[in-house]
Order: structure tokens, then sequence, then C-alpha cells
């Protein structure tokens, strides 16, 4: 069975610092990855996904995020933090097209 | 464009009511649809799916139930309500594999 694993429940990072998000997967095959954020009292906002392409990814808003297959992970990154960032983020691993399975979730904190 | 509907966006109902929440979705036909409930702190956890009028899959026992009376309209129901039935309810459709979500609805019960 698939699962996904998001390492930090929260994060804090000062406007305009590197944004760093983790999170690890567990696939018997060749899996397709999701991010998604969501804002407060919002639904979710897709940023970007993999599906066995190429390896790094690139997003809406400035993120990317690089899948490492001997690693299990696919963690998500920003150069530059902006307060609008300031968001719930969700790694995603798709079991089926029917089936995402959801990581934890982790919270982005950005300080001025 | 596709754009997702659901209402209400907020609700609170006392233990023992019914519940129902609707989802609609416009500029596509014959979507999957998809409801899930995200508790608070949580992940999403996937409630129910459909890939057509009249057809339901139930990913957890619960007590919930949802029907699909028309191709872009997915309702989620309950007879009576629990305690442990609050939390943000969203609705998604889905396209090439990606799924695109609803605003939500926050249901508290009291």
């Amino acid at each position: 069975a698939q699962s996904v694993t998001q390492l930090d429940s929260h994060v804090s990072v000062s406007e305009g610092t590197p944004v760093l998000l983790r999170c690890n997967y567990s696939s018997s095959y060749s899996p397709s990855l999701f991010w998604y954020v969501q804002h407060p009292n919002k639904g979710l906002q897709l940023l970007l996904k993999y599906t066995s392409a190429a390896t790094l990814v690139k997003g809406i808003n400035g993120f990317e995020a690089e899948f490492k297959k001997s690693e299990t992970s696919f963690h998500l990154t920003k150069p530059s933090a902006h307060m609008s960032d300031a968001a719930e983020y969700f790694c995603v691993v798709s079991e089926s097209s029917y089936k995402l399975i959801f990581g934890s979730g982790t919270r982005l904190l950005v300080r001025p | 464009s596709q754009t997702i509907h659901q209402w209400p966006a907020t609700l609170v109902q006392p233990v023992g009511s019914p519940l129902s929440l609707e989802c609609t979705v416009e500029g596509t036909s014959n979507p999957n649809l998809y409801w899930y409930r995200q508790a608070a702190g949580r992940g999403l956890q996937l409630l129910f799916y459909s890939v057509g009028i009249g057809q339901i899959s139930s990913e957890v026992p619960q007590n919930l139930s949802a029907s699909r009376p028309q191709d872009r309209q997915f309702i989620l129901s309950s007879k009576k309500l629990l305690l442990s039935d609050s939390g943000f309810y969203l609705c998604a459709w889905d396209s090439e594999h990606e799924q695109y979500f609803g605003p939500g609805t926050r249901l508290t019960v009291t």
C-alpha cells in the first residue's frame, strides 16, 4: 500500500529566506506525486505534480519539487518565501486514478 | 472553464439532526466526483467517489451517505449527525489524474 509522510508538522521561515517542506513516500511502483496548498478555510489548490517525466518539477508561485527515487522523497522548495506563502501544504501520492493518499500536512509560517 | 461550487460554506447542526451538503460542477461533463473530510489539524480522508450518475463507492464505513442524482451534482447526507461528524468537507472532481477542489463546507456538530 502507498503512504506519504510529511516530516515536519510546522515550519517557520523569515520572509525572503528559502523554504523546504519535506515529504517521503512509500510505493510499490512508480507513483504520481503532488503538492497541494490550503489557505485557511479554503479548498486545496494544486501546486505541482510529478508523473514520471522530469524529476525536477516546477509549479506555481515559484515552488518546485524534486523526485528522488533512491531516497523516496519529494521535497518542496522555494528560493525566497513571501508572506502570502503562509498556508498548509499537503504532499499527496496517487494510488490509482480514483484515490489520493494525503500526508498530514505542514503548516508554513512566514515571519516578517 | 470548469468551476466547482459547494454550499453551504458553514453549518452548525445539533447532534441527531439530518445533513445535506451539495456540490455542483460546471464546465465539464461526466466528471469523477469525490467527497473528502478534513478533521482539525489533519490531512484529507476520502469518503466517497462517483464515476457516474447513481454510481457511488464508499471508502470508509461511517454515518454518512452520498448520492449523485445528476451528472454534475454530488450530495453528502446523514440521517442523524454525530459529534464526530464535525470537520471540513471538500468536494473535488478530476481531470487527467489531477483533482480540483471546491471551497469546502465547515460543519460543526454541537
